[in-house]
């Protein structure tokens, strides 16, 4: 069955450490993107994807990094610049970047101490 | 003001209830989504509309978007149900999520 695969599901890093969470896909979707979610906040966009070997900065891309090498795979980087990571962070991907449906993964918790 | 405004936050209910979820927004839009999000945290896409309205089961979402104003209707609603449901909006460049609506049904 396609869908998108996000690993770990639960994530425990020390303060300072870089992270970096799994995101990957068989949908065959050019476009992917990753969300934080906050407890009473709406999804937060960090980064997108629209195409391999390209992406761009969502609302709060400041301490995350990412790469897309290829259309299947795109990691995300926590790194230790980013002041709040403790959060759930949810992959999701599209055919493309307008006027399709959003296939998410089941999300990866993370929590910085 | 948040761009996208769900209501109620939190609804209970009993089983077999008729539920509305609203949702109301204050950009011009492209479409507009309605997600479910379960307790483990995974989300899936319910639907995807522009104009008018969409049913699958006992889900209809409607749209108007003169009124900037969608809803979510649950029939005969069941525990299963329960879940936190999300409506997101594509504006001119990006997708906005509303907070979510913490639904519960009681058997």
């Amino acid at each position: 069955d396609g869908g998108i695969t996000q690993s770990p599901k639960y994530l425990f890093r020390k303060e300072g450490q870089n992270v970096t969470l799994s995101c990957e896909q068989n949908l065959n979707h050019d476009a992917m993107y990753w969300y934080r979610q906050d407890p009473g906040q709406g999804l937060r966009l960090i980064y997108y994807s629209q195409i391999v070997n390209d992406f761009q900065k969502g609302d709060i891309a400041e301490g995350y990094s990412v790469s897309r090498e290829k259309k299947e795979s795109f990691p995300l980087t926590v790194t230790s610049a980013q002041k709040n990571p403790t959060a759930f962070y949810l992959c999701a991907s599209s055919i493309t970047e307008e006027y399709s449906p959003l296939h998410f993964g089941n999300g990866t918790r993370l929590t910085v101490t | 003001k948040n761009e996208v405004e769900q209501s109620p936050q939190n609804l209970t209910a009993q089983e077999g209830e008729f539920i509305t979820i609203n949702c109301s927004y204050s950009v011009g839009i492209s479409a507009l989504h309605w997600l479910q999000q379960h307790p483990g945290g995974g989300i899936v896409s319910l639907f995807m509309l522009s104009s008018g309205k969409k049913k699958h089961g006992r889900l209809i979402a409607t749209i108007n978007i003169q009124e900037k104003h969608s809803s979510l209707h649950i029939t005969a609603s069941h525990p299963r149900d329960s879940a936190v449901y999300i409506c997101a909006v594509r504006g001119a460049q990006k997708l906005v999520f509303g907070q979510g609506t913490r639904l519960t049904i009681n058997p």
